[in-house]
């Protein structure tokens, strides 16, 4: 069984369109993390979601929006995609929001990523 | 230190070599720091969590130090092998920021 799951794995379209990137986690953790791996192959956090709340809001376009329908689940919409959108996109997941882990190991469990093309 | 930076960039080193890497960070406030271990065409795996000034953590052939007071933690490589080929990050984990990686190969 896979412990983090996104699809798709890749996802071909035009600039200007609208689409959705799905995050699943089977580990029971609580908080859920969206990472985009910019140009430079650096690991940018997006969103992190702790029992279907927002905690963390980097600064990305308000096109992008994370919906979490429960912990479980983290999903990443993209609203009129831009050619700059470009980039594998990772979802990830850890037992607790790691402000409040304490001394506990938190190791964050990443997806297979989904590579976004915009053409 | 204002932010997570990873020294060297790129090593390559024989088969049988002990190598070492750093991982730079800001000293105040300190929450946790993360290693990960990513080989290519593959998602980054947990290596070590490290919490506190002093820690030492090992695995294996790898092992891990850490230092809140300065801002830095150091991974260790003992004999490597040609499957420890890898990019390896560390995570600030404060504000979830990560290093840009030191990719290792080691050559047969």
């Amino acid at each position: 069984d896979t412990a983090v799951s996104q699809t798709p794995k890749y996802l071909v379209t035009q600039m200007g369109n609208d689409k959705s990137i799905k995050c699943e986690q089977n580990l029971g953790h609580d908080t859920m993390y969206w990472y985009k791996q910019d140009s430079k192959k650096f690991l940018k956090i997006m969103f992190s979601y702790n029992n279907k709340e927002l905690i963390i809001n980097e600064t990305v376009p308000n096109r992008f929006s994370p919906k979490s329908p429960d912990k479980a689940h983290l999903n990443l919409h993209i609203n009129s995609l831009e050619l700059g959108d470009s980039a594998v996109y990772f979802c990830a997941s850890s037992e607790y929001n790691s402000a409040w882990a304490g001394g506990r190991d938190n190791e964050q469990f990443f997806g297979p990523g989904t590579r976004l093309t915009v053409l | 230190i204002l932010n997570v930076e990873q020294s060297p960039q790129s090593l390559h080193v024989q088969e049988g070599d002990s190598t070492n890497f750093t991982c730079s960070f800001p000293s105040s406030n300190f929450y946790a720091l993360h290693w990960y271990r990513w080989e290519t065409a593959k998602s980054p795996e947990a290596l070590f969590v490290m919490t506190l000034n002093g820690d030492e953590k090992k695995k294996g052939r790898i092992s891990a130090t850490l230092n809140t007071k300065e801002g830095y933690s150091y991974l260790y490589i003992k004999g490597s092998q040609p499957e420890d080929s890898a990019t390896y990050l560390c995570a600030f984990i404060n504000d979830m920021r990560f290093g840009a990686g030191t990719r290792l190969t080691v050559k047969p």
